[in-house]
């Protein structure tokens, strides 16, 4: 069955550079979110899109934004990056509200 | 405030053996939905099990099940027959306004429990 895809696996940045991660739910699923997981801490959600538009916003700086495109994929934009940006990244899709798969995560790290 | 909480940083199990991880929550939501996921060192977020707040039976998966405690507010998970491959952190999380088992909302994760599984 397909999963929820995510690149790049990893990434790494230079301090106050951009990044972009990408997101390809699975199939048919109407609904994106984005987490944002520390290094020993549990995942914190930052932004949810529902066929397409933003529908809830968690603790996502103004420095990072995100969309949902016309084909169901999403992308979080990150700028002027800061060291304590690093962090692994997950997306995770839903179907009508049930449950959240997660993809693998991209791992970021910001130098 | 903490809504979910998961009081065992570290679980050791002998393989074969059952095993139960610790999970209370908080919510003034009657309607809502509480998941575990198993995340190995590889990193990435596995789910396991769903309880929804108005399910009257204890949720099974496999060798998986919740012991959900609706008065007591808790959701232990219980691996039974353990395996080398349970070892992993594993995450409580919840998520208010399920209704009928679904919601739109955003997943409340606890502070994770890492099991280790001796041979």
């Amino acid at each position: 069955a397909a999963g929820v895809i995510q690149s790049p696996r990893h990434l790494i940045k230079e301090k106050r550079e951009t990044a972009t991660l990408k997101c390809y739910p699975i199939p048919r699923h109407d609904t994106v979110y984005w987490y944002q997981q520390g290094p020993g801490q549990d995942p914190q959600f930052l932004i949810s899109f529902y066929e397409k538009m933003q529908s809830d916003k968690g603790s996502i700086p103004d420095r990072f934004s995100a969309q949902q495109f016309s084909d169901y994929h999403s992308e979080l934009n990150m700028s002027s990056l800061e060291l304590g940006d690093s962090a692994l990244y997950f997306c995770a899709s839903s179907l009508e509200g049930n449950i959240q798969y997660f993809g693998a995560g991209t791992r970021l790290s910001v130098l | 405030a903490q809504k979910i909480t998961q009081t065992q940083p570290g679980m050791f199990v002998q393989e074969k053996e059952a095993v139960t991880l610790d999970c209370t929550y908080d919510t003034s939501d009657q309607s809502y939905g509480l998941f575990w996921y198993k995340q190995p060192s590889s990193g990435e977020m596995i789910f396991l099990i769903y309880q929804g707040s108005y399910d009257e039976q204890n949720a099974t998966e496999g060798r998986y099940s919740l012991n959900f405690q609706k008065a007591r507010k808790s959701a232990n998970l219980v691996i039974s027959a353990s395996q080398l491959g349970d070892s992993a952190m594993y995450f409580c999380a919840m998520r208010e306004g399920d209704a009928g088992g679904t919601s739109y909302g955003k997943l409340t994760f606890g502070q994770g429990t890492i099991l280790t599984v001796h041979p």
